[in-house]
């Protein structure tokens, strides 16, 4: 079967860094997606690694590690506003063939002043 | 540039009712196209995915069924609601690889 691991919860305060991890047992594996969710809304994509290494968008970072079948995205400076679910998924497949994610099941990142 | 229009945005249906929730992309051609349902406090579950017109991939067996009968439409059909339908259900497309979301249709039934 495909599973995805990452932590449930994780709590910090205001303009800490925060690292959640995800690791990931797939039948194929073409790329670590995340996404934030903020309460009631729809997903909106952060950041995707496909080669190992680390991947810079701003105050986000993603890192990815193939052989490890492990990656994690890093926040920087938390903000009120980054209190959301962050969701790892992984892309099984290429985008001719469907483009497939399985999603891990969010973690819930609180900040607090 | 591209924009998903997805709805109703709720809707609260009987058990034993049809359903028929729709997905309409704007700005792009030949997307692919998916339908996720997402339970309180979960992460999304693909129920199908399609790669063009007429072409419909099931991902889980159950009460459901998908049709895309435009390029940018997508609709997520049921002939009678099971209580376990209930959920939240999002529409995505993706061009680069990159899947984007639609603002979802928050499904109760009763």
């Amino acid at each position: 079967g495909q599973s995805l691991e990452q932590p449930s919860e994780v709590t910090a305060v205001e303009g800490a860094i925060v690292q959640i991890n995800c690791t990931y047992q797939t039948s194929g594996f073409y790329g670590l997606s995340w996404y934030q969710q903020h309460d009631g809304g729809a997903p909106t994509f952060l950041s995707y690694n496909a080669l190992d290494g680390l991947e810079e968008t701003g105050r986000f970072s993603s890192f990815l590690s193939r052989s490890d079948s492990y990656g994690y995205l890093l926040l920087q400076e938390l903000q009120m506003k980054d209190s959301a679910s962050y969701f790892c998924a992984v892309s099984l497949n290429s985008y001719n063939q469907g483009g497939k994610l399985i999603f891990g099941q969010g973690t819930e990142l609180s900040v607090k002043p | 540039s591209q924009t998903i229009h997805q709805w109703p945005a709720t809707l609260v249906q009987p058990v034993g009712s049809p359903l028929s929730l729709e997905c309409t992309v704007e700005g792009t051609s030949n997307p692919n196209l998916y339908w996720y349902r997402q339970a309180a406090g979960r992460g999304l579950q693909l129920l199908f995915y399609s790669v063009g017109i007429g072409q419909i991939s099931s991902e889980v067996p159950q009460n459901l069924s998908a049709s895309r009968p435009q390029d940018r439409q997508f609709i997520l059909s049921s002939k009678k609601l099971l209580l376990s339908d209930s959920g939240f259900y999002l529409c995505a497309w993706s061009v680069q690889g990159i899947q984007h979301f639609g603002d979802g249709t928050r499904l109760s039934i009763l």
